[in-house]
């Protein structure tokens, strides 16, 4: 167990609509980090936060959007969903916002888009 | 496009062979990290280089760091069905974080 949480573990929905990810950092980790693990696509990156801030972006479409809340957790909306969202979205934290520090990664929720 | 190429992308091999997973990029690395990921479940952090040339081992594991830091391996020595799972590189330039494509390992016994 990573002490990072992630909820929903999966979660069905239909094109075009709208879902929340969330993700709780392990106790103490400022950084949250949120991945996207496609079959033909391996492991992205999509976008960092530390302490309720933006740190870094990766290739997250403009249909999704996250945020983390003062108490650290995190959540990743994604709207307009299409059939190629369907995937496994891991979050990760670590206690620091630079790139030396070890990311402890969440059981990961299984999206499926039909 | 990806920035951290990883090879090979499979790889079967009998219980007591050796593997090794190669990892590659075309710039310049500040550090590199391996994380396993066994069957159904999620990334799991090995360990860091960060040194020009550095090598480390953790048991059966070594673990390798190109001298131009463009490059890193990781190297299993005398396989065991607990090795099982994919194996990726990760890397950072500039503020993104890029993974390899992996590498799965199936051990035959």
């Amino acid at each position: 167990d990573s002490g990072v949480t992630q909820t929903p573990k999966h979660l069905i929905t239909a094109t075009g609509q709208r879902v929340t990810l969330r993700c709780s950092p392990r106790s103490g980790d400022l950084s949250v980090y949120w991945y996207q693990q496609s079959l033909d696509q391996g492991l992205q990156f999509l976008i960092q936060y530390y302490n309720g801030e933006e740190r870094a972006k990766g290739n997250i479409l403009e249909r999704f959007s996250a945020q983390q809340f003062p108490d650290l957790h995190s959540e990743l909306n994604l709207s307009s969903l299409e059939l190629g969202d369907s995937a496994l979205y891991f979050c990760a934290s670590s206690g620091g916002q630079g790139p030396l520090n070890e990311q402890f990664f969440g059981p990961g929720t299984r999206l499926t888009v039909l | 496009g990806q920035q951290v190429m990883q090879i090979p992308q499979y790889q079967h091999v009998q219980e007591g062979e050796d593997f090794t997973t190669y990892c590659n990029s075309s710039t310049t690395l500040s550090n590199i990290q391996w994380y396993k990921q066994r069957p159904g479940g999620h990334p799991v952090f090995l360990i860091q280089l960060v040194k020009s040339g550095e090598v480390k081992k953790q048991k059966r594991l070594t673990f390798q760091f190109g001298e131009a830091k463009k490059n890193s391996s990781l190297h299993i020595t005398a396989t065991q069905t607990t090795d099982v799972g994919t194996y990726f590189c990760a890397a950072n330039t500039g503020n993104q974080f890029y993974f390899g494509t992996g590498t799965s390992l199936t051990v035959i016994p």
